[in-house]
């Protein structure tokens, strides 16, 4: 039980161009999912924290105007990169607090290669 | 100040060393600490949750000291399948959120 399913794993797109990503918690009901971004030898960075049915709340330095986060069910969060630049190339996870004992709660998408070029 | 710090390595060890991971957190309200493994280019997965009283599970143990605001893993018996990047990971009371290291690469070698 406690399954994430993030899409796509990997994406390569035009600079200028936008890219949405999605999480689904498959069989739990998800109101709060979390999307991490992660540089190379680097750690996860959480970005912003994704609540059903109202506004995310974005981590300090990340543009809420570029990262476009909706949770509009309990089983679905989506995050778009819009305008993309080859600086938001990056692996991007997402979780979900599924109160899973055995993960503390959280459970991890399988992470989107992203490639701005 | 990063508020979860690790020695980035790496740690190459032939198999069946034993090796030892430290980390240290900033924030004395840090609440909940945890080991997760992160392979290359995949998601982290839980590898085990650290308490005060310290735990083991097999071959991996994990030790929290909160006084000195430090978190350790030993690994004994390393195996070639135990070559990955470790995470230190760390909550905060009253958040709901993961803090994590940047992680400690091991490659154990034949």
């Amino acid at each position: 039980g406690a399954v994430v399913s993030q899409h796509p794993s990997r994406v390569i797109c035009k600079s200028g161009t936008s890219v949405k990503i999605e999480c689904r918690s498959l069989d739990f009901q998800a109101t709060t999912m979390f999307w991490y971004r992660q540089f190379p030898k680097q750690s996860l960075m959480l970005m912003a924290t994704s609540n059903e049915g109202s506004k995310a709340t974005y981590e300090q330095g990340v543009e809420k105007d570029k990262f476009l986060i909706n949770h509009a069910s309990l089983t679905l969060s989506t995050l778009t990169v819009t305008s993309a630049h080859p600086e938001d190339s990056s692996f991007y996870i997402c979780s979900a607090d599924s109160g899973h004992a055995t993960n503390y709660g959280y459970t991890f998408g399988s992470g989107t290669r992203l490639t701005v070029v | 100040r990063k508020e979860v710090e690790q020695d980035p390595g790496p740690f190459n060890v032939p198999e069946g060393a034993t090796v030892a991971f430290n980390c240290t957190y900033s924030n004395s309200a840090s609440q909940s600490f945890f080991w997760y493994r992160q392979d290359c280019r995949k998601e982290p997965k839980l590898l085990m949750s650290v308490y005060s009283s310290g735990n083991e599970d097999g071959r991996f143990t994990a030790q929290l000291n909160r006084a000195s605001q430090y978190i350790s893993l030993l690994i004994r018996d390393s195996k070639l399948s135990d070559s990955a990047t470790y995470l230190c990971v760390v909550t905060l009371r009253g958040y709901n959120k993961l803090i994590f290291g940047a992680g400690t690469r091991l490659a154990v070698h034949p």
